[in-house]
């Protein structure tokens, strides 16, 4: 198994500018999450989906941030306009239902919005 | 949400030597996790561990989720040990799985 896949490693961009990423789940995992970490509030959950439905988006900054999940292998995270307080680790979770395992996370997403 | 304290937040050791890490929180939980954060910045699940207690080579960890608290002892500490160690805790909602509460972390180093 992969694990969870997170694309890019690293995103550089400027003030204004669209940012996409990327999660491909675990195979067989029902379950998605994205979280954000910085030094400042730490590991933060932003949205998370059960079946490719979201369940609860209360995490998720403002509308400049939106989320998808059109399949169950696949989930994007969408800032726009990006703003340099957006600059954080982006990680992408997912689980099974059954609760013997937990959370596997992706290795994440630096952003840097300048 | 959940309250999640961690101690101590900074734990400098040298290569050899034992640790205890704590982790309390402020109300009943179904799910308990530990994680490592290596210098490189992946979080790597170390245990999922509700109750009980589990080892997995010079790793274990306690919980007593009726005293709110988990412990994660680290034997023979060696520099790739270093990294934050991140408690998590999560709410049951009965048939899904809900949202993880993290504490902020245990600074591990261990120096040669």
């Amino acid at each position: 198994d992969a694990g969870v896949i997170q694309s890019p490693r690293h995103e550089v961009t400027e003030m204004g500018q669209e940012v996409t990423l990327r999660c491909k789940p675990i195979s067989g995992h029902n379950s998605l999450f994205w979280y954000r970490q910085t030094m400042m509030r730490g590991l933060e959950l932003l949205i998370y989906f059960n079946n490719n439905v979201p369940i609860d988006d209360s995490g998720m900054p403002e509308d400049r941030f939106s989320a998808k999940m059109p399949n169950a292998s696949f989930s994007t995270l969408k800032i726009q306009p990006s703003e340099p307080r957006d600059s954080a680790v982006y990680f992408c979770a997912s689980s099974f239902r059954d609760k013997r395992y937990g959370y596997t996370f992706g290795s994440g997403t630096r952003l840097t919005v300048v | 949400g959940i309250q999640v304290e961690q101690s101590p937040p900074d734990l400098i050791l040298q290569e050899g030597a034992n640790s205890t890490l704590r982790c309390n929180f402020s109300d009943s939980v179904n799910n308990l996790q530990w994680f490592h954060q290596n210098p490189w910045g992946q979080l790597i699940n170390l245990f999922y561990i509700p109750s009980g207690t589990k080892q997995n080579g010079r790793l274990s960890a306690t919980t007593v989720a009726t005293e709110r608290y988990s412990l994660l002892y680290i034997s023979s500490s060696q520099t790739t040990d270093s990294g934050v160690y991140f408690c998590a805790v999560e709410r049951d909602r009965g048939s899904t799985l809900g949202r993880l509460y993290f504490g902020r972390g245990t600074q591990l180093t261990v120096w040669p």
